[in-house]
This record gives structure tokens, sequence and C-alpha cells, in this order.
């Protein structure tokens, strides 16, 4: 079935670059996902990539993806404490529409000041 | 406010017991997703609807059950709840796949 794993925990000093890796299963993922979910809060789309792109970069964010080891990555640059978080990894699992997310158990990012 | 609203944020109940727990999307979205998130299990995927009819069932227990009205709400109702039900319950929305706008969430504790 469908798995994408993700590291725990991550921990950084503030205004170093951060990098929260993700492996998936399913290589018919036509979307991938990172999603950023703050304390008492739901989680909130940060940035996606088309299966069809190495890359990403948007701001501060750039989105890495090796398609042929099926690992995908989040880089964030210049952290800030307003960066710690909980970064969730999301694969679309069947090249159809609406077909819902798998979601990695998710990534805590500390930033440290 | 994301736009999807979720009540009520806190419940507090006794095993045995049964609640519905409450989701309106944002406006013009179709497609409503129910998500389980808990400590040890992560994020785990109920159940989908789209415009009224059920689309995708996930890890689901046969004592929970959920709809989707015709203005687009949606409840999520669970029945005979332990203890192992305690969560965090969001619901999210979505008008293109994999875009999702997520509520802030219901906290459950049974006890």
């Amino acid at each position: 079935g469908e798995d994408v794993e993700q590291s725990l925990f991550l921990s950084v000093r503030e205004g170093d670059s951060s990098v929260i890796n993700c492996t998936y299963t399913d290589s018919s993922s036509t979307y991938l996902y990172w999603y950023k979910q703050e304390p008492g809060a739901g989680l909130q789309l940060l940035t996606y990539i088309f299966s069809n792109m190495d890359m990403k970069q948007d701001q501060r964010l750039t989105v890495l993806l090796n398609k042929k080891d099926k690992h995908l990555s989040l880089r964030i640059a210049d952290t800030q404490t307003g960066d710690s978080a909980i970064y969730f990894c999301a694969e679309s699992p069947l090249n159809s529409g609406n077909t819902p997310l798998v979601f990695g158990k998710g990534t805590r990012l500390s930033v440290i000041a | 406010d994301s736009g999807v609203t979720q009540t009520p944020k806190h419940l507090i109940t006794a095993t045995g017991q049964r609640v519905t727990l409450r989701c309106s999307p944002r406006s013009g979205d179709l497609s409503v997703y129910w998500y389980q998130q808990s400590l040890d299990q992560g994020l785990q995927f109920l159940i989908q609807y789209y415009n009224g009819e059920e689309r995708a069932k996930g890890n689901i227990l046969e004592r929970f059950s959920a709809q989707q009205f015709p203005d687009l709400h949606s409840e999520l109702n669970l029945s005979s709840l332990e203890l192992g039900d305690s969560a965090l319950y969001f619901c999210a929305s979505s008008v293109e796949n994999g875009r999702y706008t997520f509520g802030s969430g219901t906290r459950l504790t049974v006890v």
C-alpha cells in the first residue's frame, strides 16, 4: 500500500537552513505536497511540486524531487523561530481527480534562537 | 480563518458515548475529507465526500460514520467511544485534488 516516511524530529539554529526529507512509495503520484502545522492549528498547504519537475523554488522554500528514488525534500533557507512547526509530506496515490492524500507522520522542526 | 469551520473545538466525553463532529467546508469546495490525528499513528484518512456522495473510505471504524448534506456541510458520528478514540479530528475541503484547506480540528478526549 501507499506509505510516506519522514524523520520525526529536526532541530536547527536560527538563520541556518533546514532540510526535511521524505520518501514515498507510489510512483504514479502526480503531485507531491508539503503541509505545515503550527501548534493548535490545522494543516496549511505550503507548497507542492508536479512529478515531472525536479525542483521548485518559492521564496525561502525549495522543493527537490528525485523521482527515481521516490525522495522529496523541503529546504527552508534562513530558518526563523516562526518556522517551528510540524511539516508533513503528502502524496496523491492515484493519478485521478480528488483522491485522498496520504500523509507522512510529520517532522517536528525546532528552531533554536 | 482558513474558511473551513469545525465545531466543537474541544469535546470531553465518557467511554460508550456517541458524539457528532461538524464541518463546514470553504465556500465553493465540493470535497470534504475527514482525518484523525493521533501521536502514534500520525494523520489517518477516514472518509471523503464529494458533492454529497461518499467518494473514498480509509481506515474508518464501523463505529464511525459520516455524511455530507445538500448544503455541503459534513458530520462525523463516533459511537461506542473507547479511550483509544481520543485524538484530533480534522476536516479538510478542496476544489482541486491535493490542495486542501484544513479546519482547526476538534480535540476529542474520551475518559
